[in-house]
């Protein structure tokens, strides 16, 4: 079964410093992996998505991340965190062809300090 | 205007009332989910329609129901609602349906359930 973990649930930066947040995924085929970001009180919204072209892929407001398949690994980075990154981050796999249903990881919480 | 959007956005009610969530879209997608979102659990899906005739469970769709009035008009309903249903309940759209598409969300309705 599809599956994707978030190893930190809350991670705490200073403004301007790199940002890393986590997820490691498992899926018997060539998964699509997406990054969503909720804002207090928002929906969410999609910051980026693997679709098996570019392994590195850019997305909004200075985010990217790397498909890793021999780590299963799809961490989210962004080189200087501004104050209007605090928010939380869902790391996302897809499920089975056929299905097409999204399977979320618990969220990161992330925290930007002045 | 949104594309997806839910009603209420804030509601309290009674144990054992029955409450309506609605989620309608302008996106012009086949496809619609309903999810709940708890505290480090990130978001569990409850139900989802591919089209108006094609509804199907999700992983926790216990002590919920859903109607798929039209293509844009995606209902949950609650129908004796308990406390551990407190939660803040998403509906998705999607388009037609691969492994890449990209599911969009509403501003999501936080219920409470006293």
């Amino acid at each position: 079964a599809q599956s994707v973990t978030q190893l930190d649930s809350h991670v705490s930066v200073s403004e301007g410093t790199p940002v890393l947040l986590r997820c490691n995924y498992s899926s018997s085929y060539s998964p699509s992996l997406f990054w969503y970001v909720q804002h207090p009180n928002k929906g969410l919204q999609l910051l980026l998505k693997y679709t098996s072209a570019a392994t590195l892929v850019k997305g909004i407001n200075g985010f990217e991340a790397e498909f890793k398949k021999s780590e299963t690994s799809f961490h989210l980075t962004k080189p200087s965190a501004h104050m209007s990154d605090a928010a939380e981050y869902f790391c996302v796999v897809s499920d089975l062809p056929g299905t097409y249903k999204y399977i979320f990881g618990t969220g990161t919480r992330l925290k930007v300090l002045a | 205007d949104a594309d997806v959007t839910q009603t209420p956005r804030n509601r309290i009610t009674k144990t054992g009332k029955r409450i309506m969530l609605e989620c309608s879209q302008t996106k012009g997608h086949d496809r619609m989910y309903w999810y709940r979102q708890d505290p480090g659990l990130g978001l569990r899906l409850i139900y989802y329609s591919f089209d108006v005739k094609d509804i199907n469970k999700g992983e926790i769709s216990d002590g919920y129901s859903v109607s798929r009035q039209a293509q844009a008009k995606f209902s949950l309903s609650l129908e004796s609602a308990i406390p551990n249903q407190t939660a803040l309940y998403f509906c998705a759209t999607q388009t037609s349906g691969s492994l890449t598409d990209t599911q969009y969300f509403g501003p999501g309705t936080r219920l409470t359930v006293l």
